[in-house]
């Protein structure tokens, strides 16, 4: 299936920092979903966003629903340790599938 | 909050073995999927459900069948597991009212 383009690839940054990620599409979406996956487990659902242009927080966590409906943003900040995983992005096709990111590789020093 | 359980978290199988995931939800959602996830290809869609009885093949289903006689439980049959089959395998339902999916925790399988 079509995978979203989802950038940086990797990121290695000092705790405390801020970290930004982005998904792109080539269509348009109604639905972008932003899910974390650490080694070993299964990802789990961290911001789900419905509507063009909407802002929704997590704790440290913000995603943007793009105003084209073709990208999404993950914000993290004042990063800690805890936040080392994989994270991705996805959306629903309008089918019954799911189109997901590449994902991005988060690494945290302490 | 949605539930998804998975039978094993780790299981060890030998080539030839026949092999049952079984995935399990709570709330009574009619979607649920079967993906695998392997290293640099990202999640792959083997097969989803969208009610009992009812499949429809995703992106890689050779050497894979499914099973969905109740409503709650979606099962994965891998009919004569070979290597090539060792992967990380995840079950997801999708939650239509806000078309979200939840995925289960789980299961690497490695066949020897």
């Amino acid at each position: 299936g079509q995978q979203l383009n989802q950038s940086p690839q990797s990121m290695f940054i000092q705790e405390g920092e801020d970290v930004s990620m982005n998904c792109t599409s080539s269509s348009i979406f109604n639905t972008w979903l932003w899910y974390k996956q650490e080694p070993g487990e299964g990802p789990v659902l961290l911001i789900a966003l419905y509507k063009a242009g909407e802002l929704t927080s997590n704790g440290r966590l913000t995603a943007q629903f793009g105003i084209t409906r073709k990208d999404s943003f993950l914000n993290i900040s004042a990063s800690i340790p805890s936040d080392v995983g994989i994270y991705f992005c996805a959306g629903p096709n309008t089918g019954n599938q799911f189109y997901f990111g590449t994902g991005t590789s988060l690494t945290v020093i302490p | 909050d949605v539930k998804v359980t998975q039978s094993s978290r780790y299981l060890v199988k030998r080539t030839g073995e026949k092999v049952f995931l079984e995935c399990v939800q709570d709330m009574d959602h009619e979607n649920m999927f079967w993906y695998r996830q392997d290293p640099g290809l990202g999640l792959r869609l083997i097969y989803f459900s969208y009610d009992v009885k009812m499949k429809e093949k995703g992106d890689i289903p050779e050497g894979y069948s499914v099973s969905r006689e109740k409503k709650e439980r979606f099962s994965l049959i891998l009919e004569s597991a070979s290597t090539n089959q060792t992967s990380m395998y995840l079950c997801a339902i999708r939650q239509g009212a806000t078309d979200t999916q939840y995925f289960g925790p789980g299961t690497r399988l490695t066949v020897l």
